[in-house]
C-alpha cells in the first residue's frame, strides 16, 4: 500500500484478555517500530525491527508485551493479560531502512480501550 | 540519555502570520537527526522536515523551516503564512544518526497550535 496500514483501527476489551495490534508497513521499507501514545507519558518507543530481527526492544513495558516480524513486512504486537493502564494509542511506524536520517512515517495507529 | 523540550503547550496564532515553535533538545551523541511531526486532531502524525547535526543549512520544505542552532541545542519549527489547516499538535523529536543501536525516536510533550481565522 502507500502508506502505513494498521489494524484494527479501535479495540476495546476487558481486563486480561489478550490483543494482537497488526502493522503493516510501506512497502520495501526494512525498518519497522511501535510507538505508545497516551496523556500521561506522551510518546514512548516500544520496539525497533530491522528486517525480522528486533535489535532494540528495550522500551517494552514488561513481559506482557511481545512482538514478532516475519517475511520483513507485517509485525504483530501482543500484549497478554490486559491491564486498564494498557489503554492508549499504539503507533506503528516504518522507514527505508534503520538510519537516524531516515524519517519514519507513521500508521493511523490502534486505539485500544481496556475495561 | 536524549531529551527533547518543547516548552510551549499551547499557542493561539492569527491566520498568515508566521509562527514559531519552540524545540531545545540535549543528548551526548555527536551525530544526530532532528525531526519535527505534525498530528492533527484525526491522530495520524505526519512528517514535516528534517535536520541533520551536520547540515551546514537550516532545512527547508515549503512554509516549514528548521531555525537549528546546535550551539544552543535548539531546533525550533517556523511556519511561515499559516493556514487554518495548520491547527494541530506539534511534536520535535530526535534519534542518533549512527548506524548501530538504537534508532527509536525520543519525542517532546508537543505543542498545540491553533490558527484563529
Amino acid at each position: 500500500g502507500a502508506g502505513v496500514s494498521q489494524s484494527p483501527s479501535n479495540k476495546v476489551t476487558e481486563k486480561g484478555k489478550d490483543v494482537e495490534l497488526r502493522c503493516d508497513p510501506i512497502s520495501g521499507h526494512t525498518a519497522l517500530y511501535w510507538y505508545r501514545q497516551s496523556l500521561g507519558q506522551g510518546l514512548e518507543f516500544l520496539i525497533y525491527f530491522q528486517g525480522n530481527s528486533a535489535p532494540d526492544k528495550s522500551g517494552l513495558p514488561s513481559d506482557r508485551f511481545s512482538a514478532e516480524r516475519t517475511g520483513g513486512s507485517v509485525s504483530t504486537l501482543t500484549i497478554q493479560r490486559t491491564q486498564q493502564e494498557d489503554s492508549a494509542v499504539y503507533l506503528c511506524a516504518s522507514s527505508l531502512v534503520g538510519q537516524g536520517n531516515q524519517p519514519q512515517h507513521f500508521g493511523d495507529g490502534t486505539r485500544l480501550s481496556i475495561l | 540519555a536524549q531529551k527533547i523540550t518543547q516548552t510551549q503547550p499551547g499557542m493561539f496564532v492569527q491566520e498568515k502570520e508566521a509562527v514559531t515553535l519552540d524545540c531545545t533538545y540535549d543528548t551526548s551523541d555527536q551525530s544526530y537527526g532532528l525531526f519535527w511531526y505534525k498530528q492533527p486532531s484525526s491522530g495520524e502524525m505526519i512528517f514535516l522536515i528534517y535536520q541533520g547535526s551536520y547540515d551546514e543549512q537550516n532545512a527547508t520544505e515549503g512554509r516549514y523551516s528548521l531555525n537549528f542552532q546546535k550551539a544552543r541545542k535548539s531546533a525550533n519549527l517556523v511556519i511561515s503564512a499559516s493556514q487554518l489547516g495548520d491547527s494541530a499538535m506539534y511534536f520535535c523529536a530526535m534519534n542518533p544518526v549512527h548506524s548501530q543501536g538504537a534508532q527509536k525516536l525520543v519525542f517532546g510533550q508537543g505543542t498545540r497550535l491553533t490558527i484563529n481565522p
